[in-house]
């Protein structure tokens, strides 16, 4: 089975904090992603790796960052904490040439 | 610009009945379709997929149609049981183009026991 797990599953945080979500996969799989959930507007693509060192921007990629220095881990970094980043936090990895993304447990995230 | 849109936010049937789950999308370039299942508090769960050469898929209890003209797709479930309350997406890909998934707004289905 694939195991996709991530750090935190609730983390609270002030406003300008920088927050570090940890995201890591046991499968070797190439590509991981990470979204964020929100009532109403799904899931939402902030960034993705096809592979080590290798990034590109998703769909809200603004006040974030994310760095994959080692294949199975994939972490997502809020420069500086706003309140309209509180949200449910997902990280999902897929092997190369498969369309099925798995997913972690989500870290939810308060800004306050 | 929403590509992949669930319109009915949620869903209500009697255990034992059929729940029909409804998508549809609007990038004709979409060759590949998905179905997750999401409990609270956990991450989503595959359920379901479904190829642009088929127009049906089947698996146990779960049926997703494709309707490739009306750029629509359906999951079915039945019977429906209460363990399927959940919120259900349904994702599109387009393979040529990076393999992204567009997830739509998802539907929460309730089951009566």
């Amino acid at each position: 089975d694939v195991k996709v797990t991530q750090s935190s599953r609730y983390l609270v945080k002030r406003t300008g904090e920088k927050v570090f979500l940890e995201c890591v996969q046991d499968m070797d799989h190439e590509n991981m992603f990470w979204y964020r959930q929100d009532p109403g507007l799904g899931l939402r693509l902030i960034y993705f790796s096809y592979d080590v060192k290798m990034k590109e921007k998703g769909d809200i990629p603004e006040g974030y960052s994310v760095s994959r220095e080692k294949k199975e881990r994939f972490s997502l970094i809020l420069e500086s904490a706003s309140t309209n980043q509180t949200s449910m936090y997902l990280c999902a990895s897929r092997s190369l040439g498969k369309e099925t993304q798995y997913f972690g447990p989500g870290t939810r995230l308060l800004v306050l | 610009d929403q590509q992949v849109k669930q319109n009915s936010p949620s869903l209500s049937v009697q255990e034992g009945r059929i729940s029909i789950l409804n998508c549809d999308y609007t990038n004709s370039m979409f060759d590949y379709f998905l179905w997750y299942k999401k409990y609270p508090a956990e991450g989503p769960t595959f359920l379901i997929s479904i190829s642009s050469i088929k127009d049906k898929n089947e698996d146990g209890r779960f049926t997703v149609f494709l309707n490739k003209s009306a750029k629509h797709l359906s999951l079915h479930i039945v019977p429906s049981q209460p363990g399927d309350s959940a919120v259900y997406f349904c994702a599109a890909s387009a393979r040529s183009n990076t393999g992204k998934l567009i997830f739509g707004q998802g539907t929460t289905l309730q089951v009566k026991p």
